[in-house]
């Protein structure tokens, strides 16, 4: 089946850039998404991209997608202690009957942003 | 303020006995979904609910139970048939788009434990 997978740790200096990579088995996977999960609560978008995207912007966050090598990669710049978490690729996958979309997650990236 | 709400956030149990969570949201979505999280791993699905009255299983199905009698309430009954479920709970509504961008929205979780 779908799989996403992730690398399970990141840290990083404050002020620098972050880059959290992932990668995906379905090519079909039309829509990707990334989300943030602080200590103990739920998890929130933090940003998207369709499939027929290369790159998307919004703010701090840049989201590259490499679809021939199924490679989807968020770069937060200007990390701020704020920021850390944990980070889930998600992307559609596993269609279910009606045509909706099952979400396929990684593991989580956490995060640490050090002085 | 329109949301997705978990009760209770803490929940603690003793072996043999189910217990349920409970899930609400006031966005009008239709689609509905019970994920567990456990550390290091990424979300996996239990159940899933696309319409009222509809609901089918996901990865991780056994010795859990739901039922979808309002488009508001998705409840999850963890039996005594599951083996080991303290863990992380997470539901999630969406508005269920057929394969069209179908943003899943989080409550801030239910972390049951059994003792």
């Amino acid at each position: 089946g779908e799989d996403v997978e992730q690398s399970l740790f990141l840290s990083v200096r404050e002020g620098d850039s972050s880059v959290i990579n992932c990668t995906y088995t379905d090519s079909s996977s039309t829509y990707l998404y990334w989300y943030k999960q602080e200590p103990g609560a739920g998890l929130q978008l933090l940003t998207y991209i369709f499939s027929n995207m290369d790159m998307k912007q919004d703010q701090r966050l840049t989201v590259l997608l490499n679809k021939k090598d199924k490679h989807l990669s968020l770069r937060i710049a200007d990390t701020q202690t704020g920021d850390s978490a944990i980070y889930f690729c998600a992307v559609t996958g596993g269609g279910v009957s009606g045509g909706y979309n099952k979400l396929i997650f990684g593991a989580g990236t956490r995060l640490a942003v050090h002085p | 303020d329109g949301g997705i709400t978990q009760s209770p956030k803490y929940l603690f149990r003793k072996e043999g006995q189910n217990v349920t969570l409970s899930c609400e949201q006031n966005l009008n979505h239709d689609a509905m979904y019970w994920y567990r999280q456990d550390p290091g791993q990424g979300l996996r699905l239990i159940y899933y609910s696309q319409i009222v009255n509809d609901f089918q299983k996901g990865d991780i199905a056994e010795g859990y139970s739901v039922s979808r009698e309002k488009k508001e309430s998705f409840p999850l009954t963890v039996t005594s048939a599951q083996k080991n479920p303290t863990a992380f709970y997470l539901c999630a509504s969406s508005m269920g788009r057929p394969n069209g961008y179908n943003e899943q929205f989080f409550g801030p979780g239910t972390r049951l434990t059994v003792l």
